[in-house]
């Protein structure tokens, strides 16, 4: 049972436009969502993150959004580079419980920005 | 402050063999979770330390153990090693009232 999905294996965009990386979960005990990116044998990087009171949270040139009644949330990257090549992981926390440091990942999604 | 850290970077080992693989977190910070990344199965929960004590285990076989230092420093160990337990490890720390989590750059581990 895949609690976190993120449904597209790959983006592949024109530099300096908009990515939208989205990302759907089923579990609604989940009350804090992350967004990290990862280069291939490394581990991932914290990029931005949402509790559930919010909507919206912004940072820099990244964006995310959440739809709690859609289980639904999305992080924008305006406007793209190529350095932001890499994979990107959604994950969902239980933090008002008893999760205890155990984020559930998404698959992750593939971003290629061509110069 | 210095990121999290982990040792080795790269594991080579057998079927049947064990394997402790080791992690220090950001300084300050006392929970330490593991993960382990495989191609098919993705992203995992292996467990979370915090204080000492494990508050939280996923769904591993009881080969993977863990155990967390007075410094904060945790260690995993996978006993009798199968090849389907290669992988890369990840261990991520994260401080106290905050919910982000900083991973380490991992251990690729390969069963041979």
């Amino acid at each position: 049972d895949q609690q976190v999905k993120q449904n597209s294996p790959s983006l592949s965009v024109q530099e300096g436009r908009i990515s939208i990386l989205n990302c759907d979960y089923t579990n609604s005990m989940f009350d804090y969502f992350l967004w990290y990116k990862k280069y291939p044998a490394e581990g991932p990087t914290f990029l931005i993150s949402i509790s559930s009171i919010k909507d919206k949270n912004e940072d820099g040139r990244f964006t995310v959004f959440l739809n709690k009644s859609a289980k639904h949330l999305s992080l924008h990257i305006v406007p793209s580079q190529p350095g932001d090549s890499a994979v990107y992981f959604c994950a969902a926390d239980n933090a008002g419980g008893t999760s205890y440091g155990k984020l559930t990942f998404g698959q992750g999604t593939i971003l290629t920005v061509h110069p | 402050k210095a990121g999290v850290t982990q040792t080795p970077r790269y594991l080579i080992k057998t079927r049947g063999q064990q394997v402790t693989l080791s992690c220090s977190p950001i300084s300050g910070h006392r929970s330490v979770s593991w993960y382990q990344q495989t191609p098919g199965q993705g992203l995992q929960f292996l467990f979370e330390y915090f204080s000492e004590t494990q508050r939280n285990k996923g769904n591993f076989p009881g080969r993977f153990s863990g155990r967390q230092f007075s410094n904060s420093r945790s260690e995993m160990n996978v006993s009798t090693l199968e090849l389907g337990d290669s992988a890369l490890y990840l261990c991520a720390s994260r401080g106290l009232g905050h919910n982000e989590q900083f991973f380490g750059p991992g251990t690729r581990l390969t069963v041979l």
